[in-house]
């Protein structure tokens, strides 16, 4: 089946710092990628939709320049928290599709982030 | 908007135990509906999915059937294992290609 490789799996760092997460497809080509946030013991919330050459969007409340959202190619989608602070600590899931509305989205792993 | 609810959990089995795990949803037209299944510290993984109604969804035991009169999607086994302890959600695609998915239900399946 569709394969979804997200790495880091986990990443503990300073606060401050900025820290990338990849998201890769690796047998089918991803037009559409969609990054989550998942606090502990909740669902899934849609932080952003990115379509492969084109701007991300964003759903209300998440900052984009906090978390900048790269889909340069139709495998890869990268997000990249800024200047990450303790309550940026969370579970992050990428999804990606084909995009038709028969295909399912197949998801990452996860990274979790831990700021120190 | 679109909504999915699910019932809450944790829901607490004895192997071999008849599981239901009920979902409904709120949508405009005929949304696809999926059951996505989340083990410790892992993403989320697609366990089954319908595109429209009366179409039954099935794998690993699990089976799921979309009920347009009761805008419903419940999710059932007839034999749990430990093995299928994880967090559940139900979804549902909108137009735009996003998921909705209910709030999860946890699953505790006891030897």
């Amino acid at each position: 089946g569709a394969v979804v490789s997200q790495h880091p799996s986990w990443v503990i760092c300073k606060s401050g710092t900025s820290v990338k997460i990849e998201c890769r497809s690796l047998d089918f080509q991803a037009t559409t990628m969609f990054w989550y946030r998942q606090f502990p013991k909740q669902s899934l919330m849609l932080m952003a939709t990115s379509n492969e050459g084109s701007k991300a969007t964003y759903e209300q409340g998440v900052e984009k320049d906090k978390f900048l959202i790269n889909h340069a190619s139709l495998t890869l989608s990268t997000l990249t928290v800024t200047s990450a602070h303790p309550e940026d600590s969370s579970f992050y899931i990428c999804s990606a599709t084909s995009g038709n509305s028969n295909q399912p989205q197949h998801f990452g792993d996860g990274t979790r982030l831990s700021i120190l | 908007g679109d909504s999915v609810t699910q019932m809450e959990g944790p829901v607490t089995l004895s192997e071999e135990a008849f599981l239901t795990i009920n979902c409904t949803y709120t949508a405009t037209g005929y949304p696809s509906l999926f059951w996505y299944v989340q083990y410790p510290g892992e993403g989320l993984q697609l366990l089954l999915k319908a595109t429209k109604a009366d179409d039954k969804g099935s794998n690993k035991g699990f089976e799921a059937t979309y009920r347009k009169e009761t805008t419903s999607f419940h999710l059932e086994k007839g034999s749990v294992q430990v093995s299928d302890s994880a967090v559940y959600f139900c979804a549902l695609m909108d137009s735009s290609y996003k998921l909705i998915f209910g709030s999860g239900t946890r699953l505790l399946v006891r030897p």
